[in-house]
This record gives structure tokens, sequence and C-alpha cells, in this order.
């Protein structure tokens, strides 16, 4: 299994703003995910952090809004751009294991006001 | 795109009762993965099953895979108070596909035990 460190665990920011959420994997892992997950709600895929290139987006979300960057195997960043008390939520990454089970970290939970 | 149902949203239980969740996909997959959220924690595996009907067990807990490989099931007998917390299953898309290594999370089953 991955163990995975996210930074910050929580925050509070003020809307227009932008925060960098950062992950980091004990291990070096070929996929990585961002997801967001609203309180007592399910995950939602925000995009796959691809090393060595762009990442892979899903529908609804942009790279404008949430750029992402994955430098090497163990570590990727997401920044939450231009922020409004939409985007408060908790931010979620996650490694992939060898049989395709999921790592996740212990998330950043965001609020906007 | 794929789509993963979870039922029922909501199940509260008397301490010893038996649970069950259901998970059913639009689609085949080629496994489903099960995964256990505390309140106020992060989602961590359980288990995954890939072949067609296979039934795995931990301890109380028993994970089945339909034979259709689009719907499965989670099977908690004797509930205690450390089952307490939100039980999603996730589905993966066959291998090929453009979802392949990606999961789609049902909606998850919020279970709380009364002692």
């Amino acid at each position: 299994s991955a163990v995975i460190s996210q930074k910050p665990s929580r925050d509070i920011c003020q809307r227009g703003t932008s925060l960098t959420i950062q992950c980091q994997v004990d291990s070096q892992v070929t996929m990585m995910f961002w997801y967001r997950q609203q309180p007592g709600q399910s995950l939602t895929l925000i995009a796959t952090a691809n090393q060595g290139s762009e990442a892979t987006y899903e529908s609804g979300f942009v790279i404008d809004k949430f750029p992402i960057s994955r430098p090497n195997l163990t570590f990727s960043t997401l920044t939450v751009s231009n922020m409004s008390p939409e985007d408060s939520s908790i931010y979620l990454c996650s490694a992939v294991g060898r049989y395709y089970e999921q790592y996740f970290g212990p998330g950043t939970r965001l609020t906007v006001t | 795109g794929q789509q993963v149902m979870q039922i029922p949203q909501y199940q509260h239980v008397q301490e010893g009762e038996d649970f069950t969740t259901y998970c059913n996909s639009s689609t085949t997959l080629s496994n489903i993965q099960w995964y256990k959220q505390r309140p106020g924690g992060h989602p961590v595996f359980l288990i995954q099953l890939v072949k067609s009907g296979e039934v795995k067990k931990q301890k109380r807990l028993t994970f089945q895979f339909g034979e259709a490989k689009k719907n499965s099931s989670l099977h908690i007998t004797a509930t205690q108070t450390t089952d307490v917390g939100t039980y999603f299953c996730a589905g993966m898309g066959e291998a090929g596909g453009t979802s392949y290594g990606k999961l789609t999370f049902g909606q998850g089953t919020i279970l709380t035990v009364h002692p």
C-alpha cells in the first residue's frame, strides 16, 4: 500500500484568490488522481495527474480553474484558482496501487468566504 | 458515461443486526472495489473483485460480484459500532476503454449502528 500526505489539511480563503494543494506519496506510482467531495456526498473525479504531460480533466473541470502539476512519480499539486464559495469542498488526491486499487490522502478541507 | 448506482443511501441498524449495500453499474466492469470512509476520514480501500460471480470474505464482511460483472454487494454480519461509516463501491471500466484505471464511485451508503 501507499501512504499519502496532503498539505494543507484545511484552509479558509477569500473569494478571488487561489490555493495550491500538495500531495506527496511515499513511493513511486504511475497514476494519481484528484477528487472533490462535498460533505456527506460521493467522490467526483476532477482529473488524472499525468507525469510529464498535461493532466486529463473530467467533464465539467478545466485546466484554467484547476491547474495540476505532476513533476515526478511521487508528487502532485492541484491549484484551485479564482475561488468562489461554490469551490468550498474537500479535495482528495489518490495514488493507484499495483492492482489499480486507490490510496487516498487525508484530504484538504477548503472553505471560501 | 459510466454510472454506478448504490442503495440504500442510509441504513440505521441496531448493533448485532446485519447490513447490506448494493451497487449497480450501467456498463460491464473490469473490476469493482469497495471503500470505507469513517466520519471525518478519507476513503480506505477494502477489497477488489475481478471475476464474474466472485465472492470474497473479510471476517464479518462478504463481498460479491455479479455474474454479468455489473453489480455487487457488501454484506456485514452482526454489525458492531466500529462498522460505522460510509461504504462506497467504485467501478472500473473494461480494459482498453477510455475510463480504464479510473474509478466511478457510487453514492455511498451511510451506516449508523446503535449500541
